[in-house]
C-alpha cells in the first residue's frame, strides 16, 4: 500500500519569501504520478503542480517548483514570492499509473499562512 | 480547464433524513468519479470510486447502504447519504476523471458540499 506523509502541520512565511513544504512517500511501485494541490479558505482543490516519476527533471509553475528525489521518496514543493493569496491548506497526492484507477492518496495537508 | 460542479454547496438536514448530492462535468464526459469526505482541517479521505454505467466500488470501511452512489450517465454521478446522523456531518468532494487522463494522472475537483445533520 501506498502512503504520503507531510510533517510539517502548520507553516508561516513572510510576503515576497521563500518557503518548502515537505512530502515524502512509500511505494513498491516504478510509474506514478505526484502532484501538490492547494486548498484555499473556499475549499475548491487547485491542482498546483505535477510530476511523472519517470521524469527526472523537476517541474515548475511559474513560482512553484519541487525538488523530486525518486530513490529517497521525496518530493517538496518550493514556493518562491510568496503572496497573501497563497495562504491554503496544501496537499501532496500520489497516483501510481498501473491499472489507471485515478486513486489518489494525500497526505495529511500543511496549512500555509503568508503574513503581510 | 475542465469544470465539476456540485450541488448543493451547504445542505442542512435532520436526522433520520437523507440527503442527495449531486456531481457534474459541465464541459466534458468522465468515465470515472470520485467522492471523498473530509473533516475540518484534516485530508481527503477516498469514499468510493464511481464508474459509469456500473456499481461503485467502496475504500474498506465505508458503508454502502449509508452512501449510495450513483453513476448514471457521463456527465453525472450522485452521492446520497441514507438515514444521515450527526457523525455524517462533513465536507464531501467529488473529484472527475478525463477520458485522458490516463496520461496525464490530472483529476478535476468539485467545489465541495458542506452536510450538517442536526
Amino acid at each position: 500500500a501506498q502512503t504520503v506523509t507531510q510533517s510539517q502541520p502548520e507553516m508561516s512565511v513572510q510576503e515576497a519569501e521563500t518557503v518548502t513544504l515537505s512530502c515524502t512517500y512509500d511505494t513498491s511501485e516504478s510509474n506514478y504520478y505526484l502532484f501538490w494541490y492547494k486548498q484555499p479558505p473556499s475549499r475548491q482543490m487547485i491542482l498546483v503542480i505535477r510530476q511523472e516519476a519517470y521524469k527526472q527533471q523537476n517541474a515548475t509553475e511559474n513560482r512553484f517548483s519541487v525538488n523530486f528525489q525518486k530513490a529517497a521518496k521525496s518530493f517538496s514543493l518550493k514556493i518562491s514570492d510568496s503572496q497573501l493569496g497563497d495562504t491554503a491548506m496544501y496537499f501532496c497526492a500520489f497516483m501510481k499509473r498501473a491499472g489507471n484507477t485515478g486513486k489518489l492518496i494525500f497526505g495529511q495537508g500543511t496549512t500555509l499562512q503568508v503574513k503581510p | 480547464g475542465a469544470v465539476v460542479s456540485q450541488h448543493p454547496s451547504r445542505v442542512i438536514c435532520k436526522s433520520g433524513t437523507s440527503v442527495k448530492i449531486e456531481c457534474r462535468s459541465l464541459d466534458f464526459q468522465a468515465t470515472t468519479m470520485f467522492w471523498y469526505r473530509q473533516f475540518p482541517k484534516q485530508s481527503l479521505m477516498l469514499m468510493a470510486t464511481s464508474n459509469e454505467g456500473s456499481k461503485a466500488t467502496y475504500e474498506q470501511g465505508v458503508e454502502k447502504d449509508k452512501f449510495l452512489i450513483n453513476h448514471a450517465s457521463l456527465t453525472l454521478s450522485t452521492l446520497t447519504v441514507t438515514s444521515a446522523h450527526p457523525e455524517d456531518s462533513s465536507f464531501y468532494i467529488c473529484s472527475a476523471r478525463l477520458l485522458t487522463s490516463g496520461l496525464t494522472g490530472e483529476l478535476f475537483f468539485g467545489e465541495g458540499s458542506r452536510l450538517t445533520v442536526l
